[in-house]
């Protein structure tokens, strides 16, 4: 079964830092791995994904994350964050019909 | 930018009754989705649909639920006797072969 875990579960970061967030699946197969976002109030926005090739993916709003198989992390990056990156960040592992496991999210606070 | 379309954005409703959701996928997209959270906890996988039947359901996805595509445009997600472990944030998905899920804002669904 694949499943996601997300070892943090609220980061503060000043603004104008660097912001890491970590994430490990469980799959059998190659994943399809994705990254959203959710404001408050607000649907699940994707920053990113990943299907295959380059391990290094790039999102929007400057974001981008690495694929590692060896470590089964897809950990998402930001050199630089905005008070607006305030948010829920949540990674998703999928097969390739889409069906996908969540986890359990990340809120960062950004701090001024 | 295209976009998935939910109606109601909140719904509160009693216990016991039924309660449609409705969405509106993006135009060219063949494969459906609904998935919930409930508050405080991770977005979980209930329904997939393609090609006017069910591809998959998860675990949660009992007999009081059902989804339909009824006119080509709407795709609807019937809870037929609500109970209180209803109330979540229900969200729609869409996607065409091979490419990215969309989801929607989401439909707050409050069983009181």
């Amino acid at each position: 079964a694949q499943s996601v875990t997300q070892p943090d579960i609220h980061i503060t970061v000043s603004e104008g830092a660097s912001l890491e967030l970590r994430c490990n699946y469980s799959y059998g197969a190659t994943p399809y791995l994705f990254w959203y976002v959710q404001s408050p109030g607000q649907g699940l926005q994707l920053l990113l994904k990943y299907f295959s090739g380059d391990t290094l993916v790039q999102g929007i709003k400057g974001f981008e994350a690495e694929f590692k198989r060896s470590q089964s992390s897809f950990n998402l990056r930001k050199p630089s964050v905005h008070w607006s990156d305030a948010a829920e960040y949540f990674c998703a592992v999928g097969s390739n019909d889409y069906k996908l496991s969540f986890g359990a999210g990340t809120t960062v606070t950004v701090r001024a | 930018e295209p976009e998935v379309t939910q109606t109601p954005s909140h719904q509160v409703t009693q216990m016991g009754q039924e309660v449609i959701l409705r969405c509106v996928p993006i135009s060219n997209h063949l494969y459906f989705y609904w998935y919930r959270q409930i508050l405080g906890q991770k977005v979980e996988f209930l329904v997939s649909f393609y090609n006017n039947e069910i591809s998959e359901k998860s675990e949660i996805f009992d007999d009081q639920f059902s989804v339909e595509r009824p006119d080509g445009s709407n795709f609807t997600l019937k809870i037929r006797s609500t109970k209180l472990e209803d109330s979540a944030m229900y969200f729609c998905a869409s996607r065409v072969e091979g490419n990215t899920i969309y989801f929607g804002e989401g439909s707050w669904l409050t069983v009181v």
